[in-house]
């Protein structure tokens, strides 16, 4: 019921192209949906995170779209460029007594090919 | 803002040895502070989480005994890999969490990582 699935693995995009990767949910406490992205021999970055009282949210070229009854959740990055290319992690958390943990995803590795 | 360093950002050392690498917080105080572990291509897993004074809480197969966590302050937490062995080997990377009402209170924000690799 902690698990966050994540898809696809991999992703292959061309410049200029929308990558978006899917996240799904059991737990219905989650209450905080973040997305990070991490390059290789670093740790990782928070690019965007949701909380379940909105459906969608942009920062720039990035979007999460949220879909509670549903329990996924969605990165979309608007005009892919090659310095996108990384790994992307979605998590879920919790306030409360488990102190904000997160759970990952498996993680998918984004190409972005010029 | 929000900055989290660790020290060492690499060390190689011989089975049997104890490695100790260091998580700070560096312009924020963090309440909070994770643990994980990165295998190769593999996603984040939590190690243990540790809360200022007082004992971290570990997750289900992790030893508390091999990995010894300490969180003595609200900028410094390390952790320390006793007799290490190849096994080991591993991205231990942190993360913290800033005090609620400050920041965002479930954000965490993550070091850079230490690679250890036992020979």
């Amino acid at each position: 019921q902690q698990q966050v699935k994540q898809s696809p693995q991999s992703l292959i995009v061309q410049k200029g192209g929308i990558s978006i990767i899917n996240c799904a949910y059991e737990n219905t406490a989650f209450d905080y949906f973040p997305w990070y992205q991490q390059f290789p021999g670093k740790g990782p970055a928070l690019l965007i995170a949701i909380r379940p009282d909105v459906s969608e949210k942009k920062e720039g070229r990035f979007t999460i779209s949220f879909n509670k009854s549903a329990k996924q959740f969605s990165l979309h990055i608007m005009d892919s460029q090659p310095g996108d290319s990384a790994t992307y992690f979605c998590a879920a958390g919790t306030g409360g007594t488990s102190y904000g943990k997160l759970t990952f995803g498996q993680g998918t590795i984004l190409t972005v090919h010029p | 803002g929000a900055v989290v360093s660790q020290h060492p950002s690499w060390v190689i050392c011989k089975s049997g040895t104890s490695v100790k690498i260091e998580c700070r917080s560096l312009d924020f105080q963090a309440t909070t502070m994770f643990w994980y572990r990165q295998f190769p291509k593999q996603s984040l897993m939590l190690m243990a989480t540790s809360n200022e004074g007082s004992k971290a809480t570990y997750e289900q197969g992790v030893e508390k005994d091999k990995f010894l966590i300490n969180h003595a302050s609200l900028t410094l937490s390390t952790l320390t890999v006793t007799s290490a062995h190849p096994e080991d080997s591993s991205f231990y990377i942190c993360s913290a969490r800033g005090l609620a009402g400050l920041m965002n209170y479930n954000e965490q924000f993550f070091g850079p990582g230490t690679r250890l690799t036992v020979l």
